[in-house]
This record gives structure tokens, C-alpha cells and sequence, in this order.
């Protein structure tokens, strides 16, 4: 089993619709979560993080966390064609043989669609 | 304030010879991450190094090393470069509040073609 997996894609939805990507993580002891935005060609970008159990809204992006079920998404509405990009989940521990260190999903491919 | 940078951008070698690396991260910034990204593999965690001291490592052979100067600025080399190790190779530096979700911000890479 893979310690981070992100839902199989590529994803395409259509301009204005809600894209909704998914990620679970193997590690309980997992603390603070992230979500990646890659264009081709480009490095990561941060989009948003969240580390509490719920929902965290920053404009059009929802991210939201049960540690229960070791479960992670991220909700983009309204999307865009620049929103077109692979999203790349990451999941980091607690100090120690954490230090540094996220792990990350394979990435989900998002196509929107005029 | 200025984003992580990494030298050179684009980098071609032959198989054997070894190379260098170089990432700046933002300032203020002392925890430098270096992650190698392949289509087949994904991102995966190389090491990371604060206030020059290699504190976490990933798996990697002994052939990938790296270092962290005084200024937080960071060295990776990897030696006897194998046809496999043709990747993006990125940095990443994180602030490390105390008492805060640690962020990381990514360099654009080295895209580094062993031939």
C-alpha cells in the first residue's frame, strides 16, 4: 500500500463546475496536510494546507480533513481552465525522522474544459 | 521577498561523471528539503538539511549527498551519474516556526538529462 494515494484521473470537468480531488494517507501519525498545484513543465506550488479535522475555505478552494478515515480533498469551485494543472497531495509527520520531509501522492491530472 | 532559486536550470551529463546542484532558499529561511521527481516515481524526499546539519534523509544509495553552508544556501551532488537519475530535482525551504504548520515553497528545479 501506497503511504499517500490520490484518486486515479485524469479528471476533467467543465468550466464553472466543482472539481473535487481525493487523497488518503496510510500513516496515523501523519499532522499537517497540503495541496500542490503543478503546471507542466513548472515546479509545485502551495495552494493550501490544512492540519485540524473539517473544512478550510481560502476563495475558491475547500480543503477538508477527517483523520479518522485518513482522508484528504480538495474542492476547487467555479473552476477554470487555468485551473487546468496536477494537484499533488503531501502529507508530512511529526519531527523526528519527519524533519523536512513531505510525502506525496502520484498527482491527479485536472483538465477544465471551456 | 525573493522565491527559492536553483542553479543551474538545465543541466546535461554522460553517464559516470558527477554533478552539482545549487539551491538559495528565501530569506530567513534555514531548512532546505531536495526532492527528486520522475514521471515513473513521483516526488520523493532526498534529504533536508537546517543550520547545516543533515537531519533527515530519504532512501537514496549513498551516491546523492549534500550539504548546507552558513547562509542556509544548500549543495546536493550525486556522483557517477546512472541514466536513471535523469529527473527534476527540486528544493524547498520552510521557515520552521515554532509552534506552526511548516510550509514549504519550492524552487523552479534543475531538470538534470544524464545521457
Amino acid at each position: 500500500q501506497k503511504e499517500v494515494e490520490q484518486n486515479s484521473g485524469p479528471l476533467s470537468v467543465p468550466e464553472g463546475a466543482i472539481a473535487s480531488l481525493n487523497c488518503t494517507y496510510s500513516d496515523r501519525g501523519s499532522q499537517s496536510f497540503f495541496w500542490y498545484r503543478q503546471y507542466s513543465g513548472k515546479s509545485p506550488e502551495l495552494i493550501m494546507f490544512i492540519y485540524s479535522n473539517g473544512d478550510k475555505e481560502d476563495g475558491r478552494f475547500t480543503a477538508q480533513l477527517n483523520k479518522a478515515s485518513q482522508y484528504v480533498s480538495l474542492l476547487i469551485r467555479d473552476s477554470q481552465p487555468s485551473d487546468s494543472a496536477t494537484y499533488l497531495c503531501a502529507v508530512s509527520g511529526a519531527g523526528g525522522t519527519s524533519y523536512g520531509k513531505l510525502t506525496f501522492g502520484q498527482g491527479t491530472i485536472l483538465t477544465v474544459h471551456p | 521577498k525573493a522565491g527559492v532559486t536553483q542553479t543551474p536550470r538545465y543541466l546535461i551529463k554522460t553517464r559516470g561523471q558527477q554533478v552539482t546542484l545549487s539551491c538559495s532558499p528565501i530569506s530567513g529561511h534555514r531548512s532546505v528539503s531536495w526532492y527528486q521527481q520522475t514521471p515513473g516515481q513521483g516526488l520523493q524526499f532526498l534529504f533536508e538539511y537546517f543550520s547545516e546539519t543533515q537531519r533527515n534523509k530519504g532512501n537514496f544509495p549513498g551516491r546523492f549527498s549534500g550539504r548546507q553552508f552558513s547562509n542556509s544556501r544548500s549543495e546536493m551532488n550525486v556522483s557517477t551519474l546512472e541514466l536513471g537519475d535523469s529527473a527534476l530535482y527540486l528544493c524547498a525551504s520552510t521557515s520552521q516556526p515554532a509552534g506552526a504548520v511548516d510550509t514549504q515553497y519550492f524552487g523552479p528545479g534543475t531538470r538534470l538529462t544524464v545521457l
